[in-house]
């Protein structure tokens, strides 16, 4: 069965400064990468996606990530952040052996401060 | 336009009663699922359907019933509210049953159950 684990549950960061959240996976067979964002009060959106290919995924707000198979890890980063970054991002992962489950991990929260 | 409405936002019920939340998406998706989020933030699935037919069953109380009356609509009836029952329901939806589609989220049903 696959799993996610979310190496940081808060994550406080100033304006303009680089930040990576950190998400490692476990799964027996070929996976599939996401990352989410929740705002406050609202339901979830899609950052980015890993489905094959480059290593290197490039998404919404700036934010990029890098699969990594031999670390079963997919950090997420950004090199400047903003105040509206605020927000709590969730990385998860899908895979053939899941029966159609996306399975979360427990989420960042990143704090941008001014 | 709304892509994955919910109904109600906001649901306060006594310990006992029964309550149902609906979910309509309008994506011209064919799966739709059920997610309980905690007050840690924890997301968990409950429910998978696809096209009608229930496809994941989590580890969920038999007073949670999902129901589908079409592939648009997914509603939520539950029986006996315990206090344990207070969290963030959100009802998504994907293209297709693929491992590799991406879920489209409501913006959440918090029930609290006093």
């Amino acid at each position: 069965a696959q799993s996610v684990t979310q190496l940081d549950s808060q994550v406080p960061v100033f304006e303009e400064a680089p930040v990576e959240l950190r998400c490692n996976y476990s799964s027996s067979v070929s996976v599939y990468l996401f990352w989410y964002v929740q705002y406050p009060n609202q339901g979830l959106q899609l950052l980015l996606k890993y489905l094959s290919g480059s290593t290197l995924v490039k998404g919404i707000n700036g934010f990029e990530a890098e699969f990594n198979k031999s670390q079963t890890s997919f950090h997420l980063r950004k090199p400047s952040v903003h105040i509206s970054d605020t927000a709590e991002y969730f990385c998860a992962v899908s895979d053939h052996g899941g029966g159609f489950k996306t399975i979360f991990g427990a989420g960042t929260r990143l704090f941008v401060k001014a | 336009d709304t892509a994955v409405s919910q109904t109600p936002k906001y649901l306060v019920t006594q310990m006992g009663n029964d309550k149902s939340i609906k979910c309509e998406q309008n994506l011209g998706h064919d799966t739709m699922y059920w997610y309980k989020q905690d007050s840690k933030k924890f997301l968990k699935i409950m429910f998978s359907y696809n096209n009608k037919e229930l496809i994941i069953n989590e580890t969920v109380p038999n007073r949670f019933s999902p129901k589908s009356p079409d592939k648009a609509h997914l509603n939520l009836h539950i029986n006996s509210l315990e206090l344990g029952d207070s969290a963030v329901y959100f009802c998504a939806s994907s293209q297709g049953r693929i491992y590799n589609s991406p879920l489209h989220f409501g913006n959440g049903t918090r029930l609290t159950v006093t």
